[in-house]
């Protein structure tokens, strides 16, 4: 079952614009993680914010994590047609599992 | 250097049939994840391998899924009887730990007919 639920479900943008992506989670987390999907393609990892940590930047990405609400936002500043994608998070549990719940997925479009 | 690769890219079989795919993890990667990914959602957890032992397989949706992973490194996921509601990708992550950042095969893109 999915974990956590992005929002919105598909966004449209003009090239030059800012992209801002959320995502819901259940539990309590040990970090989450944002990844890139290209139509076909296989996940690419773009950034990893801890659970103790409430921002992160990376090039043109901004993460922010609010633990208390079980949530995080994607900021993508100055798109690009490039961006044209799908935008996951994905959670590491603090119950111990290993592996990552993703959400259901923005699909981001950046017209030229 | 290389990435995780998986083959084949794409597999169409007839109901019924028996399907392996493969998985080449990061050279020295420890952890090695599948994933099953239905057209439109996110990824879903099928199995975890640490080494070639396989610690988690709660994700594997009946016993028709087998995967192995004999050697610690390549590790290959068998479908059984192949149905319908086998169509998706087939997604394999691996790490150098078991916390740390997951990267991604391409996928294997599977349809059953």
């Amino acid at each position: 079952s999915q974990q956590g639920e992005e929002d919105p479900q598909a966004l449209s943008i003009q090239e030059g614009e800012n992209a801002t992506m959320n995502c819901s989670y259940k539990t309590s987390i040990n970090n989450l993680q944002w990844y890139r999907q290209n139509s076909g393609r296989g996940l690419v990892h773009l950034i990893l914010i801890r659970s103790n940590e409430r921002e992160k930047h990376s090039g043109r990405l901004r993460v922010t994590l609010d633990t208390s609400k079980k949530s995080s936002s994607l900021l993508i500043t100055a798109s690009r047609a490039a961006d044209t994608a799908s935008y996951f998070c994905a959670t590491d549990e603090l119950s111990g599992a290993n592996n990552l719940f993703f959400g259901t997925g923005t699909r981001l479009t950046v017209i030229p | 250097g290389a990435g995780v690769s998986q083959s084949p890219r794409y597999k169409v079989a007839k109901r019924g049939q028996d399907v392996a795919l493969r998985c080449d993890p990061i050279s020295g990667h420890v952890s090695l994840f599948w994933y099953q990914q239905a057209l439109g959602q996110g990824p879903e957890f099928l199995t975890y391998f640490q080494n070639e032992a396989q610690l988690d397989k709660s994700g594997l949706p009946s016993d028709r899924f087998f995967a192995e992973r004999p050697e610690g490194s390549v590790s290959t996921l068998k479908i059984q009887r192949t149905q319908q509601e086998d169509s998706a990708v087939y997604l394999c992550a691996s790490t150098e730990g078991s916390t740390d950042t997951q990267y991604f095969g391409p996928g294997t893109r599977l349809t059953v007919l």
